[in-house]
């Protein structure tokens, strides 16, 4: 089976700080994926990655950035946390897969700025 | 940009009750997926779909990818409480599985 993990369910951070969410799947897969979820909004696209080094910017990138410096590591970054990111984060993986692989989702990280 | 319209937003149903769910686009799909999430949980992927007009069952779940190309239905046959969670759909076009557009979810309550 496919394992994805994030690696905080909870975390509690300032306006202002920087924050990293850290994302690891042991499929070998070259797909890698942020999102974030919000009531009413649905599941929205921060960045998505299809090998190392290689990043694209998702529907929603403003005030993010990423990193993927191994193909099984998958980082999300807010520079400067504001209130406004308080938000569900999931990170999925899949094949690179013309067929369109589906995705494979963490247990998310529930992230909120005070 | 492509939009997946899926109904009902919520359900609220009786133990033993069959459940139906669908998304439609204007827009036509190569694959089509279904997830369930629980509360404080990942969406976890129930059934995948590849081919216009494939039915396809996992347990008491079945669905279909539309002939059209521009819909897909689940099923949940005789629901238990277990069932309860969001679940949504997805599209991916393109044939490049970074185009994929979600739907917002159908909440679904069973009553023991």
């Amino acid at each position: 089976d496919v394992k994805v993990t994030q690696s905080s369910r909870y975390l509690v951070k300032r306006t202002g700080e920087k924050v990293f969410l850290e994302c690891v799947q042991d499929m070998d897969h070259e797909n890698m994926f942020w999102y974030r979820q919000d009531p009413g909004l649905g599941l929205r696209l921060i960045y998505f990655s299809y090998d190392v080094k290689m990043k694209e910017k998702g529907d929603i990138p403003e005030g993010y950035s990423v990193s993927r410096e191994k193909k099984e590591r998958f980082s999300l970054i807010l520079e400067s946390a504001s209130t406004n990111q308080t938000s569900m984060y999931l990170c999925a993986s899949s094949l690179l897969d013309r067929d369109g692989s589906p995705l494979h989702f963490g247990n998310g990280t529930r992230l909120t700025v005070t | 940009g492509q939009q997946l319209n899926q109904s009902p937003q919520s359900m609220f149903i009786q133990e033993g009750e069959d459940v139906s769910m669908n998304c439609t686009s204007s827009s036509i799909f190569n694959t089509w997926l279904w997830y369930k999430q629980e509360p404080g949980e990942g969406p976890v992927l129930l059934i995948a779909l590849y081919k216009a007009g494939e039915l396809t069952s996992n347990g008491r779940l079945t669905a279909q990818f539309g002939i059209t190309r521009k819909d897909s239905f689940l099923n949940i046959s005789a629901s238990i409480p277990s069932d309860v969670g969001i679940y949504f759909c997805a599209g991916i076009s393109g044939g490049s599985n970074y185009k994929l557009t979600f739907g917002k979810g159908t909440l679904l309550t069973v009553n023991p």
